[in-house]
């Protein structure tokens, strides 16, 4: 079945280690997608990607960074300079485009210990 | 600036009562308009969306949804509610690119038995 995969679902890191979040699709998307998810806040987009070697920042880029090497893969990186990393991350992707939606994969729980 | 309010942050109604969630948006342009569901620890699955067109947009899980240029507003109705629509509510715009999204902050629904 088509979809988005991300990995792990629950990630635990120490305070000053970077951490990388896993997204891979299947849905042959050339757009990708990278949110946060913090309580009474909604989703915020920290990167996306529209098509492979090229991503923007979104609005809360600072302390985040990706790469696209692949159509299929958006890997996300939580550096040691984001303030507050603790948050539920979602992916997801979308066909190029305003008219079409997103598909959003099941998200990954990061906790700073 | 672009952005969507969700007015309600929480809303309880009784099993079998009708529903009405609320969201207003300001947007320049012509927007794209989705409702999406998200059960705990999960990701986002779409309940419909507005591009063009006939302005009561029907979705999945008997969820309708009309757009009222003159209020700015995509407020999402279902006649009965069922025990298993328990879960939160997100509005949101495209923003040029179906995925890049403002979401509102979203809308917490229990059920009553």
């Amino acid at each position: 079945d088509g979809g988005i995969t991300q990995s792990p679902k629950y990630l635990f890191r120490k305070e000053g280690q970077n951490v990388t979040l896993s997204c891979e699709q299947n849905l042959n998307h050339d757009a990708m997608y990278w949110y946060r998810q913090d309580p009474g806040q909604g989703l915020r987009l920290i990167y996306y990607s529209q098509i492979v070697n090229d991503f923007q920042k979104g609005d809360i880029a600072e302390g985040y960074s990706v790469s696209r090497e692949k159509k299929e893969s958006f890997p996300l990186t939580v550096t040691s300079a984001q303030k507050n990393p603790t948050a539920f991350y979602l992916c997801a992707s979308s066909k190029r485009g305003g008219d079409t939606e997103a598909f959003f994969g099941q998200g990954t729980r990061l906790t700073v210990v | 600036a672009q952005s969507v309010t969700q007015p309600d942050i929480h809303i309880t109604v009784s099993e079998g009562a009708s529903l009405e969630l609320r969201c207003n948006y300001s947007y320049g342009a012509t927007p794209y308009l989705f409702w999406y569901v998200q059960s705990p620890g999960q990701g986002l699955q779409l309940l419909l969306k507005y591009f063009s067109g006939d302005t009561l947009v029907q979705g999945i899980k008997g969820f309708e949804a009309e757009f009222k240029r003159s209020q700015s507003s995509f407020n999402l109705r279902k006649p009965s509610v069922h025990w298993s629509d328990a879960a939160e509510y997100f509005c949101a715009v495209g923003v040029n690119q179906g995925g890049k999204l403002i979401f509102g902050q979203g809308t917490e629904l229990s059920v009553k038995p």
